[in-house]
This record gives structure tokens, sequence and C-alpha cells, in this order.
């Protein structure tokens, strides 16, 4: 067990629709990270929060969406959904945000999310 | 972000040394280079982080030459659970932002 929480476990939901993922990071966390996987991309970073602020953004949709809440748990909207949306959505966590002469921070990767989209 | 390249899958018995090599020919000055695992539908675990020589901890080792354009994760004695796909990732000390590949796919046999 990770620390990190991702809620829903699976979503089946129509092209079209609009959806919101929940991830609370871990006690004393301050970034978050989502990334996408699907069978066909592998895992793709999406987007990073720091303490509320968006930090990194990757391959993520104008379609997709994602904010850091003051309790510093995050949510992820996705909407107008196509079929090729579906895949497994993965929240992450940090203890910081990457600094000068400091490695990486390891990221702690909830359970994920299975969107599918029909 | 150096791009990395490793073999698409790797086949070993149990009780055996298995060693995933990663090739990052345009690492930069100061790149790490990271190794998480991922189970089925389940998240990436990380593993083992390294910038130069030899890094071990009680999960693998990680041996980076001098050059650090490959890097090789070394599993001792795996076993039935190490089945999995491996993940070696090279990241900047200024960004966050996990690349991944297609990773190795390592399958154990008994």
């Amino acid at each position: 067990d990770s620390g990190v929480t991702q809620t829903p476990k699976h979503l089946i939901t129509a092209t079209g629709q609009r959806v919101t993922l929940r991830c609370s990071p871990r006690s004393g966390d301050l970034s978050v990270y989502w990334y996408q996987q699907s069978l066909d991309q592998g895992l793709q970073f999406l987007i990073q929060y720091y303490n509320g602020e968006e930090r990194a953004k990757g391959n993520i949709l104008e379609r997709f969406s994602a904010q850091q809440f003051p309790d510093l748990h995050s949510e992820l909207n996705l909407s107008s959904l196509e079929l090729g949306d579906s895949a497994l959505y993965f929240c992450a966590s940090s203890e910081g945000a990457a600094v000068n002469a400091l490695p990486p921070y390891e990221q702690y990767f909830g359970p994920g999310t299975r969107l599918t989209v029909t | 972000l150096a791009k990395t390249t490793q073999p698409i899958s790797m086949d070993s018995y149990e009780g055996q040394e298995v060693n995933i090599t990663c090739s990052h020919n345009n690492i930069a000055t100061n790149d790490y280079i990271t190794w998480y695992q991922q189970f089925p539908s389940q998240g990436p675990r990380f593993i083992i982080q390294g910038y130069k020589t030899k890094v071990t901890n009680e999960v693998a080792s990680l041996f980076i030459p001098a050059d650090r354009k490959s890097s090789t994760l070394s599993l001792p004695r795996v076993s039935l659970s190490d089945t999995a796909v491996y993940y070696c990732l090279v990241g900047s000390y200024n960004t966050d932002k996990l690349i991944f590949g297609t990773g190795t796919r390592l399958q154990v046999f008994p």
C-alpha cells in the first residue's frame, strides 16, 4: 500500500460525457502527478501540481483539466470523452518538487482508476 | 529528457540473477537514473535510483559505468513474484516529469 488513494476504482461511461477522478496523496506529500496508461501508448505523464500550483505539464489534452485543492487532494476532469480515452489513470505523489542539485523525488503511485468509455 | 532503450522482454527462472540493461546515450550531466517496477493493473513502484558507479538496496543493485550512457538493474535470485514490467527512467534534477518508455517485461518461470 503506497498511501495514495484514488477513487473510483472503475468507471464506465459513454462518449461525450464528463467524469472526475479523485486522488488523495500520501500524508505530507505536496506534489501530485497524473499519468495515463493505455495499451497502445504505455504510461504517459499528464500533469503535476505542487502545493496547489501547476508545476509541469505533459501530454494532457485540452479536454482534460486538473487541480489541487488546499487540502492537497487532486482531481482530474475529463470531458467530451472519446473511446480512445479508455485507460488506466494513475495518480502519484511525492514529498516535494524537484530542486536544483537534488535527485528527482521518489513517486508513490496509487492503485489507479480504470476508465472505460463506451 | 534523455531517451532510454531497454529490451522488450526477458525470461528467467526462479533463483537466477537477472540483469536488465538500459541505454541512455544522451544522458545529461545532471540526470539521475531511476528504475520502477509495475505489476499488472497496479501503479509503478520505485525500485532504485543512482547517479554513478553502483547503488545497492535490499531489493536490487544498479550499476552505472563511468560514461553513464547505460545502466544495469540487477535482481538477485528472482522469484515468481518478480514477474513484472521494469522501467528505466532518466530524470533531470530540475524536473519531476517521469518519462516512461515501453519497459522490459520480465517473466520468471518456476
